[in-house]
């Protein structure tokens, strides 16, 4: 069965410190995808990155960070030097090799930033 | 491109009534996704929609949940007889043609369903 465990529900940080929220995700299929969105107060899902199991380089985009490793199963996500507008929930999400098949979505990982 | 919208935004209702949401896709999107979200959970998938064709359904889609996307282009999800358990935040989203797997889908702001 697909799933996916974010274990850290609640992560409080102050400004300009780096912050690493974990995933984890369960799969049989050699191919697959897997995400993060960001979902801030006012409730819209943001799309922020996506990576296909083949490709397992780490991927840094200004201040995030992902660390993708397949021998662990696991995607993290850093956010360095934190900012108070980082604050939101965070969602990691696999998706299977099928065509329209659904994002499985973990519980979440809610971050707040205090200034 | 303008994002996903959704209307209406909010929505309060009494058990027992119907309720209708419409989700309008970025345009030229031919895939459509519809979940719910319940407090401190992750999206749940509900249905999804190639052009208009509905081609999956999540067994969380009861038979009192219907989909429709008549012209591919808008979408609707319908609740009959409201339960307190249908108070969600519905989400819709749509992702653009071309990759068949392992699409990004775009999500809009969602209808917040509150059933007294």
């Amino acid at each position: 069965a697909q799933k996916v465990t974010q274990a850290q529900t609640e992560i409080s940080v102050v400004e300009k410190e780096d912050v690493t929220l974990d995933c984890v995700y369960e799969t049989r299929d050699t191919t697959y995808y897997l995400f993060w969105y960001k979902q801030p107060p006012s409730g819209e899902l943001v799309f922020l990155i996506r990576r296909n199991s083949f490709d397992e380089q780490n991927e840094i985009s200004g201040r995030y960070s992902w660390n993708f490793q397949k021998s662990t199963s696991s995607f993290n996500f850093t956010i360095t030097a934190s900012q108070v507008v980082d604050s939101a929930v965070y969602f990691c999400a696999l998706s299977e090799d099928q065509a329209g098949t659904a994002l499985i979505f973990g519980k979440g990982t809610t971050l707040s930033v205090s200034s | 491109d303008t994002g996903v919208s959704q209307n209406p935004r909010h929505k309060i209702t009494k058990r027992g009534q119907n309720v209708t949401f419409r989700c309008d896709p970025i345009s030229e999107h031919n895939r459509l996704y519809w979940y719910r979200q319940t407090l401190g959970q992750g999206p749940e998938f509900l249905t999804y929609f190639q052009n208009e064709a509905q081609l999956e359904k999540s067994r969380l889609l009861s038979d009192r949940f219907s989909a429709e996307r008549p012209k591919g282009s808008f979408s609707t999800l319908e609740i009959q007889r409201t339960e307190q358990g249908d108070s969600a935040m519905y989400l819709c989203a749509s992702s653009p043609p071309g990759l068949t797997v392992g699409d990004t889908q775009y999500f809009g702001p969602g209808t917040r369903l509150t059933v007294l």
